[in-house]
Parts: structure tokens; sequence; C-alpha cells
């Protein structure tokens, strides 16, 4: 059974940092290629950034890009979220979600939130 | 950047009915275009990928169409468990969503 399950979500201050996890069971995992995508509340879907299956794609969204960091342990069948400097606006559900090279997700976790706040 | 217009952002509709959902990209995407349905409380949920390509598992009621840059979701007679948000979203360049079309009982 495909399995993606996020974690490391919570509340954090403004300024501080957290590392989302992601890992995958049930495929092969060094075939996909690894998505972020969160959700603000009551808000729509944005893409944060992926991680391509041969390692040598790792784009950020914008909004995110010089705070953010995605890396990979395909030994550890895992995807991973450094964020850094987070602000109010990065609340959000954050989930991770595979898909084939240049592909779209086909298969999605059920998210862990993180919450910035004072 | 691509971006993606969809319309209407909400909908009323019965059950029996046939809606349609549009969803307009920027420039040029191919038929690089997917159709999730979100419930309350639950990840998005693939339907269509490559326009028009139903997902294993996906009641034959939905379907895609369209190419380039104009592009619609038709559900051809709404059931009570479609009602739900609906998103478009373009992978020819990075992953950009639609803002989503929420589908409510009328």
């Amino acid at each position: 059974e495909v399995q993606l399950v996020e974690s490391g979500g919570g509340l954090v201050k403004p300024g501080g940092s957290l590392r989302l996890s992601c890992a995958a069971s049930g495929f092969t995992f060094s075939s996909y290629n690894i998505n972020w995508v969160r959700q603000a509340p009551g808000k729509g879907l944005e893409w944060v950034s992926s991680f391509g299956s041969d390692d040598s794609f790792t784009p950020h969204a914008d909004s995110v890009k010089g705070r953010f960091t995605i890396s990979r342990d395909n030994a550890k069948n895992s995807v991973y979220l450094q964020m850094n400097s987070l602000r109010a606006e990065d609340t959000a559900v954050y989930y991770c979600a595979r898909s084939l090279h240049s592909g779209t997700g086909d298969f999605w976790g059920q998210g862990t939130l993180v919450t910035v706040s004072s | 950047d691509i971006q993606m217009t969809q319309s209407p952002s909400t909908l009323s509709a019965s059950v029996g009915d046939r809606v349609i959902i549009t969803c307009r990209a920027s420039q040029s995407i191919s038929s690089r275009l997917a159709w999730y349905q979100q419930r309350p409380g639950k990840a998005p949920k693939l339907l269509i990928h490559q326009a028009s390509s139903l997902e294993s598992g996906v009641p034959s009621r939905f379907s895609g169409s369209g190419s380039g840059t104009e592009f619609t979701l038709t559900i051809s007679s709404l059931q009570p468990d479609d009602f739900a948000t609906y998103y478009c979203q373009q992978y020819r360049y990075y992953w950009t969503f639609g803002q989503g079309t929420k589908v409510e009982i009328k």
C-alpha cells in the first residue's frame, strides 16, 4: 500500500525554524519526485518545492526561496523541508505528494499543520 | 510564472445536475493539466491528468477536456459525494493551482 506520512509540524514563533519530514512506503521511492504543497487555512493550494528523483532538480517557490530548503534521503525513503525565518503567512497545512518526472501528484499524504504565531 | 484562473469560484447545484468548471492558463501548457477534488480536512485527490485521462478508480461521470490554455472539468450527473472543492493544476512548468471551485448543494 502506498503511504506518504508527513510529520514535524507544530506551533513556532515568527522567525523560528521547523523541519518537516515526509516518509514514504509501498512504492519505489527513488523513481519518484517528491513535492511539498501547502494550504493556508481556508485558502487554496500552493506549490512550495520539489525534489527530483534524479537528485538534480530542487526548485522552490519564490515565496519561500532563501528560507526553505528541501532535501532527500533515498536510504530512508524520506524527504525533508527545512523551514527557517518563518512568518505568519507560512501558517498552513503542508502536504507531500509524489509524482513521476514531469508529472502531477498522483498520491498525497494527509498533511501536517504548521502554525506561526507569537 | 504560469497563472491558472478557475471559474466559477462557487457553484450551487443539485443532485443529478450537469456541472462544468473551467480553467484558463496564462500561457500554453499543452495538455499538462490535472484536476483534483478536495473534501474538508482531507488531502487533494487526483481525478484527471493529462487534461482528459481519468485516474484509475474515478467514476466515469467525471471528464476533462481542453489543451493549450483552455480546459474544462465536467461532472455529468452530480452525486452527493461530489460536493467538494475542485482545483485545476498545471504541471508544464513546476506546479501552479487554480484558486478552486466550491461545489455546494443548491
